[in-house]
């Protein structure tokens, strides 16, 4: 049973483009977390998705950060013109629904550095 | 809203010595609470998790951690370490009503030989 899996694990942007961040959850997970974590500091939560639903995005930035998870295919975590400060691994989760939705599975990380 | 506060940012010792990481809570409803381990440059993985009952949680790797209600707390130990235990290890706190993982900032565990 694979595990979460993200890809890039790596992910070089200049300032002003865009990164496009995927995620597949877990075989039979139906929640998708996104968080960030900047360096020397903890996991900032900041959406977390159902299929085709947005649940709760509150420590999503309000500009240029979106995120999807379709019926189809992964999890995508858009950020767009990115800047300096965007630089950081970002790290998915995926958990079951109902009584164990709050076991969280993470992914290896997209480690994106913007230049 | 809850918040998970991780006492030590560093934490030294040596192989085989006793080690304890500390970490308290603020939470105004029941909550869940976690322990995680990140190892360089990998994802975060699960230790152990308290949901209810014994307050005494055992993990993998053995480590286990203690929950305690009337002083907010959750710190995890281990009574003999490996130097294959050097990583980062983050407390975390989830209401028992809603998905959203609130995390601590972090503790780097060093052992040395």
């Amino acid at each position: 049973n694979a595990g979460v899996m993200q890809n890039p694990r790596h992910l070089v942007r200049r300032r002003g483009q865009e990164a496009r961040l995927r995620c597949s959850p877990m075989k039979g997970h139906s929640h998708v977390y996104w968080y960030r974590q900047l360096p020397e500091e903890g996991l900032k939560f900041m959406v977390y998705l159902q299929k085709e639903n947005i649940i709760d995005e509150s420590g999503m930035p309000k500009e240029r950060f979106s995120a999807e998870f379709p019926k189809e295919g992964p999890s995508i975590l858009r950020i767009q013109q990115v800047v300096r400060g965007d630089s950081a691994a970002y790290f998915c989760a995926s958990s079951k629904t109902g009584t164990e939705a709050y076991e969280q599975y993470f992914g290896p990380g997209t480690r994106l550095t913007v230049t | 809203a809850q918040s998970v506060t991780q006492l030590d940012s560093q934490v030294p010792v040596f192989e085989e010595a006793p080690v304890e990481l500390r970490c308290n809570y603020s939470s105004s409803v029941s909550v869940y609470l976690f322990w995680y381990v990140q190892y360089p440059n990998q994802g975060l993985q699960l230790l152990l998790k308290y949901l209810s009952g014994s307050t005494l949680v055992k993990g993998i790797n053995g480590f286990e951690a203690e929950f305690n209600k009337s002083q907010t707390s959750f710190h995890l130990r281990k009574p003999s370490v490996h130097i294959s235990d050097t990583a980062e290890y983050f407390c975390a706190v989830s209401d028992t009503g809603g998905f959203k993982t609130i995390f601590g900032a972090g503790t780097r565990l060093f052992v040395k030989a």
